[in-house]
């Protein structure tokens, strides 16, 4: 069993809804992350939340806006998003935040798909 | 310009042997190396890591050797067991905490 759970598992989306994915750890983690991962790809870093406070934004167009209600949660918004926003979201976190020292834990990702 | 590189998208291996992965860098700034694991349907499992200043670490079957000077680290797996069929993803890390994966390379372990 994941330790960082993500919900939906799947999800199927025109270009015109709005819709969210929600990511939960209770191992006390500091730092959450949102990744992005295309077929036969490696993850992308989107965002990187530390302290609840967004500390990396990797260029990410504004139809993804991310929030971190709290310590344990972390939500990625979805608006007017494109076919080729189609992809595995994946959410880590890890325990302490802006350091490159801890293993992040990852979640099992939401399946995106945008028609 | 991708700054980690995994040069083998497959390996295929038997059951006992050894398994030598592969990771290259070009980014000096990275200082903080690690090994993910990922079966199917099923995200990224953190299996070991490896700070710049150290050229060796071991745990279990698993270890990771980074040669600083040529860019190059490498996962060693042995003896090698079906269950160790997955894709396994190098990651490099800056301090800032950000992580910059490789390709993959997917595993497989012949019984």
């Amino acid at each position: 069993d994941t330790e960082v759970t993500q919900t939906p598992k799947h999800l199927v989306m025109g270009m015109t809804n709005k819709k969210s994915l929600k990511c939960e750890q209770h191992m006390g983690h500091r730092a959450m992350y949102w990744y992005k991962q295309k077929a036969k790809k490696p993850p992308e870093l989107m965002f990187v939340y530390s302290y609840e406070k967004l500390s990396i934004n990797e260029s990410v167009p504004s139809r993804f806006s991310p929030e971190c209600p709290n310590s344990s949660l972390l939500n990625l918004h979805l608006h007017a998003l494109q076919p080729e926003d189609s992809a595995l979201y994946l959410c880590a976190s890890s325990q302490v935040g802006g350091t490159g020292y801890q293993p992040q834990h990852f979640g099992d990702g939401t399946r995106l798909s945008i028609l | 310009d991708q700054q980690v590189k995994q040069n083998s998208p497959s390996l295929s291996v038997q059951e006992g042997r050894i398994s030598i992965l592969n990771c290259d860098y070009t980014n000096s700034m990275f200082d903080y190396f690690l090994w993910y694991k990922k079966y199917p349907a099923e995200g990224p499992t953190f299996l070991i890591s490896i700070s710049s200043i150290k050229d060796k670490n071991e745990d279990g079957r698993f270890t990771v050797f980074l040669n600083k000077s040529a860019k190059h680290l490498s996962l060693h797996i042995v003896p090698s067991q079906p269950g160790d069929s997955a894709v396994y993803f190098c990651a490099a890390n800056t301090n800032a905490g950000k992580s910059t994966f490789g390709d993959g390379t997917t595993l497989t372990v012949k019984p």
